[in-house]
């Protein structure tokens, strides 16, 4: 079946420190690949994607790129912000399932 | 980026009441809506599978005579959690995709509603 292993967290850093969320996966054919972000009491908004091998996703200075030679899809930013505190959730989508399949988040906290 | 609006945010109710949650795609057609529940420091776990006019299809171990789910159309979905207890207090998140098939179909996400059963 399909799965998502993330980091465990809280992941505290210090403003403009970067940033990386390592996560990689299982799954049956070729998945594509997600980011969500959570902010505190709030539901889960796409941050970025991915499709296919070697694919980055991109968007407000996060990336991810899409490794399929070792089956992961690292969250990488260079420098976070207060802003970015949040939960991050892996999850990726196969072309055949309707359902999404999620890590069980990371919680990073970004301090002054 | 399209918009799936979930109502209420926050509802306090008492043991044994019933409450409705309803999930909204405001701005596209959703053939397929989703309800996961999240617990404190946890990630989502999907309950339950809802297609526009048939019956919604749960995960193993969800109770689907506790959970009541109902698409009536393209653009609604209801969660209803029945005779409530403080063990179903959680945050309720709900998800709708386009009708477009394919890994493109993204899935867009209401803003949860968070369950108290007192």
């Amino acid at each position: 079946g399909n799965s998502v292993t993330q980091m465990e967290g809280p992941v505290t850093l210090s403003e403009e420190a970067f940033l990386t969320i390592n996560c990689t996966y299982t799954a049956t054919g070729y998945p594509s690949l997600f980011w969500y972000v959570q902010y505190p009491g709030e539901g889960l908004q796409l941050l970025l994607k991915a499709t296919k091998a070697d694919d980055k996703g991109s968007n407000k200075g996060f990336e991810a790129t899409y490794r399929k030679e070792t089956t992961s899809f690292h969250l990488e930013k260079g420098s976070v912000q207060v802003s970015d505190s949040a939960v991050y959730f892996c999850a990726l989508l196969t072309g055949t399932a309707s359902k999404l399949t999620f890590g069980t988040g990371t919680r990073l906290q970004v301090t002054l | 980026g399209a918009v799936v609006s979930q109502h209420p945010s926050r509802v306090i109710c008492k043991s044994g009441t019933s409450v409705k949650i309803e999930c909204r795609s405001l701005d596209f057609q959703a053939t397929t809506m989703f309800w996961y529940r999240q617990f404190p420091k946890q990630s989502l776990m999907l309950m339950a599978t809802s297609n526009e006019g048939s019956k919604a299809t749960y995960e193993q171990g969800v109770e689907k005579d506790k959970f009541l789910i109902n698409h009536a159309s393209l653009t609604l979905s209801t969660l209803t959690v029945t005779s409530a207890h403080p063990e179903d207090s959680s945050f309720y998140i709900c998800s709708a995709r386009r009708n477009r098939q394919g890994v493109d179909s993204e899935a867009f996400f209401g803003q949860g509603t968070r369950l108290t059963v007192v």
